[in-house]
C-alpha cells in the first residue's frame, strides 16, 4: 500500500529564510506525488506534483520538490520564506486507484 | 474558468439528521473524489465518481453514500449524523479517468457541524 509520513509537524522559519519541509514515501512501485497547501479555512491548493517525469519539480509561488528513490523521499524547498506561505501542507501520494492518502500535515510558521 | 464549487459553505444539524452536501466540478472534468478532514484523523478518501459510477470507496460506514450526475455534478449524503461527522467534507475534480497524471482540483469544502 502506499503512504507518506512527513517528518514534521510544525516548521518555524523566518521571513526571507529557505523552507524545507521533508516527506517520506512508501510505495510498492513508481508513484505519483503531489504537495498541497491549505490556507486557514480554505480548501487544497496544488503546489507541485510529481509523475515519474523529472526528479527535480518546480511549482507554483517558487516552491519545488527533488523526487529521490533511493531515499524515498520527496522534500519540498523554497529559497526565500514569505509571509504568505505560513499554511499547512500535505504531502499526498495517488494509490494508484484514484484515491489519495494524505499525511499528517506541516503546519509552517513565517516568522516577521 | 470556474473552479471546483461546494455548497454549502457551512451547515449545522442535529444528531440523528441527514444531510445533503452538493460539488459541481470544473466544466469538462468528469472524475469527482470526496474527502473528509477532521483534526484528529485528517484527511480520509470517502469516494470517487467518473461517469456516474462509483469507481472506488474509503473505509466508511455505509451512512455515507454519494452519487453523480449526468453532467458530473455529484452530491455526497450522510444519513443518522454522529457527533463525529463533524468535519470539512472536500471535493476535488479531475480531467480524465486516471487522476493522477492530471492532478485533483479541490473546492473550499463544506464545514458540517453536528450537535
Amino acid at each position: 500500500a502506499q503512504s507518506v509520513t512527513q517528518l514534521d509537524s510544525h516548521v518555524s522559519v523566518s521571513e526571507g529564510t529557505p523552507v524545507l519541509l521533508r516527506c517520506n514515501y512508501s510505495s510498492s512501485y513508481s508513484p505519483s506525488l503531489f504537495w498541497y497547501v491549505q490556507h486557514p479555512n480554505k480548501g487544497l491548493q496544488l503546489l507541485l506534483k510529481y509523475t515519474s517525469a523529472a526528479t527535480l519539480v518546480k511549482g507554483i509561488n517558487g516552491f519545488e520538490a527533488e523526487f529521490k528513490k533511493s531515499e524515498t523521499s520527496f522534500h519540498l524547498t523554497k529559497p526565500s520564506a514569505h509571509m504568505s506561505d505560513a499554511a499547512e501542507y500535505f504531502c499526498v501520494v495517488d494509490t494508484g486507484r484514484r484515491a489519495l492518502t494524505f499525511g499528517s500535515g506541516t503546519r509552517l510558521q513565517v516568522q516577521p | 474558468k470556474a473552479g471546483v464549487t461546494q455548497t454549502p459553505r457551512y451547515l449545522i444539524k442535529t444528531r440523528g439528521q441527514q444531510v445533503t452536501l452538493s460539488c459541481s466540478p470544473i466544466s469538462g472534468h468528469r472524475s469527482v473524489s470526496w474527502y473528509q478532514q477532521t483534526p484528529g484523523q485528517g484527511l480520509q478518501f470517502l469516494f470517487e465518481y467518473f461517469s456516474e459510477t462509483q469507481r472506488n470507496k474509503g473505509n466508511f460506514p455505509g451512512r455515507f453514500s454519494g452519487r453523480q450526475f449526468s453532467n458530473s455534478r455529484s452530491e455526497m449524503n450522510v444519513s443518522t449524523l454522529e457527533l463525529g461527522d463533524s468535519a470539512l467534507y472536500l471535493c476535488a475534480s479531475s480531467l480524465g479517468s486516471r487522476g493522477d497524471a492530471y492532478g485533483y482540483t479541490f473546492g473550499s469544502g463544506t464545514r458540517l457541524t453536528v450537535v
